[in-house]
C-alpha cells in the first residue's frame, strides 16, 4: 500500500521568492512519484516525474524535485515565484512494478503575494 | 495530438437521478482512469480501465459504475444520485497501465457535477 503526505495545505511566498512545497511518502516498493499542478476549473497538468536514475528532476515551467530515500521525500522546488504559479499542486505516488493505482496527496493551494 | 476530452463540462442533476459522464482518451492511450475531486475529500480513485477491462476499483459504492469501449472510450454511470456526489470528476488517460512509470496520467478538464 502507498500513500502521500503533503505538509500545508496552504502555502504563501512572495513574487521572486523561493517556492517549497512539501511531500512524503509511504511506499513498501520502490515507488514512482509525481507532481501535478491545478489551475481552477481545469484538470491536472504534469509538472515532472521520478522513475529511476538522476533524484533530482526537472520539469516544466521551472520547477524541479528531489527524490530522497532516506527521507522519504519528494519536494517541489521553484527558485523564484511568479504570480502565474498560483494554483493547486498535488504529488502522487505509484509503485514500480505498476500493480498499484496512482495515489494523490490532499493537495497544497499556492498562493504568490504581489 | 488532441488531449483527454470529458463531457458535457457541467451538470446539474436532482437527487435519485442518473447520469452518465464520457471520457474521450488521447489517441493511442489504452488506460483511462476516473478520480472524483471534492474540497473535504480532495482526490478519490473511482476506477481504471484498460483494453476494456476494469483493472483497479477504488472504495465507492456500487452505484458509480463505468465501462471501457472498443476504442478506449470510456463512460461512468451514477445512479440513485445522493447530494454528496456532487463533485469534479476527473478522467485521465495514459498509453498503459496507471502507474507503469513512464506511462504518467493526462487528464481531462473535468465534469462539474452539482446534484440538488
Amino acid at each position: 500500500a502507498q500513500s502521500v503526505t503533503q505538509l500545508g495545505s496552504h502555502v504563501s511566498v512572495s513574487e521572486g521568492a523561493l517556492v517549497l512545497l512539501r511531500c512524503n511518502y509511504s511506499s513498501s516498493v520502490p515507488p514512482y512519484l509525481f507532481w501535478y499542478v491545478q489551475y481552477p476549473n481545469q484538470g491536472l497538468q504534469l509538472l515532472l516525474k521520478y522513475t529511476t536514475g538522476a533524484t533530482l528532476v526537472k520539469g516544466i515551467n521551472g520547477f524541479e524535485a528531489e527524490f530522497k530515500k532516506s527521507e522519504t521525500s519528494f519536494h517541489l522546488t521553484k527558485p523564484s515565484a511568479h504570480m502565474s504559479d498560483a494554483a493547486e499542486y498535488f504529488c502522487a505516488v505509484s509503485d514500480s512494478f505498476g500493480n498499484e493505482k496512482l495515489t494523490f496527496g490532499t493537495g497544497t493551494r499556492l498562493t504568490i503575494i504581489p | 495530438k488532441a488531449g483527454v476530452t470529458q463531457t458535457p463540462r457541467y451538470l446539474i442533476k436532482t437527487r435519485g437521478q442518473q447520469v452518465t459522464l464520457s471520457c474521450s482518451p488521447i489517441s493511442g492511450h489504452r488506460s483511462v482512469s476516473w478520480y472524483q475531486q471534492t474540497p473535504g475529500q480532495g482526490l478519490q480513485f473511482l476506477f481504471e480501465y484498460f483494453s476494456e477491462t476494469q483493472r483497479n476499483k477504488g472504495n465507492f459504492p456500487g452505484r458509480f459504475s463505468g465501462r471501457q469501449f472498443s476504442n478506449s472510450r470510456s463512460e461512468m454511470n451514477v445512479s440513485t444520485l445522493e447530494l454528496g456526489d456532487s463533485a469534479l470528476y476527473l478522467c485521465a488517460s495514459s498509453p498503459n497501465p496507471s502507474g507503469t512509470g513512464n506511462s504518467p496520467l493526462h487528464f481531462g478538464n473535468g465534469t462539474r457535477l452539482t446534484v440538488t
